[in-house]
């Protein structure tokens, strides 16, 4: 099975702040990974899908990006409102799989 | 407005069954390959099964965790797609979440408890 290994997995941030978050894949998976938002008690929401497209009204201070095997989520200018769960999918193989998450925590 | 709408989850006892539903609307169903997907509490997202579209014979994919326990179907005449959940184990309890096409849409989800 394809890991995505997903660092880091928790992150204090402050308002303001670059963040970055990346997966790295244990084998090819090309442009198939997706990155979705999660908050408490709330459903994922896509973000990111093809590693670079930005999902339907998601604000543009979000990026995604690749590098060879390495995948990455920025967040521009953390708003409040991003402080959530992070998690990456890759679904260019069966079984497809998730990262093991990011937790933005306020400062 | 597309929605997905789970329904069916429920406290259930180890080795027993379970059916959970997803009612899609705001969208073409029958164009889109569906999906759940479930999140143990305090823990990550899990892919569980993909169905395909008719052109695709419906194929189903399953992960191996679920693989000979729980089958995925759907129904394009109703705009559902179920999750047939066989041989519970408490490593089952989740929450599932319909989701579709490519992952762009999420149910609010169906909680199941696997315990005796």
């Amino acid at each position: 099975d394809i890991q995505m290994t997903q660092s880091p997995s928790s992150m204090s941030v402050s308002l303001g702040d670059t963040v970055t978050i990346t997966c790295r894949a244990s084998q090819d998976v090309g442009i198939y990974v997706n990155w979705f938002q999660q908050k408490p008690g709330k459903s994922p929401r896509r973000m990111i899908y093809r590693a670079t497209n930005l999902a339907d009204g998601v604000p543009s201070r979000f990026s995604g990006s690749r590098s060879g095997s390495d995948y990455s989520l920025t967040i521009s200018s953390l708003e409040s409102e991003d402080v959530a769960d992070y998690h990456c999918l890759q679904y260019d193989e069966y079984p497809y799989t998730f990262g093991a998450g990011t937790k933005l925590e306020l400062k | 407005a597309v929605q997905l709408v789970e329904s069916g989850g429920g406290l259930v006892q180890p080795k027993e069954s379970l059916k959970i539903s997803c009612a899609a609307s705001g969208f073409t169903f029958s164009n889109a390959a569906m999906y759940w997907v479930r999140q143990a509490p305090g823990k990550g997202l899990e892919w569980v099964a993909r169905i395909r579209t008719k052109p695709n014979n419906y194929a189903t994919y399953y992960a191996d965790s679920v693989k000979g326990r729980f089958t995925i179907s759907r129904d394009d005449s109703k705009s559902m797609v179920y999750l047939q959940m066989d041989n519970l184990k408490t490593e089952d309890t989740a929450m599932y979440y319909c989701t579709g096409p490519s992952f762009a849409y999420w149910g609010q989800g169906t909680l199941v408890t696997v315990s005796s």
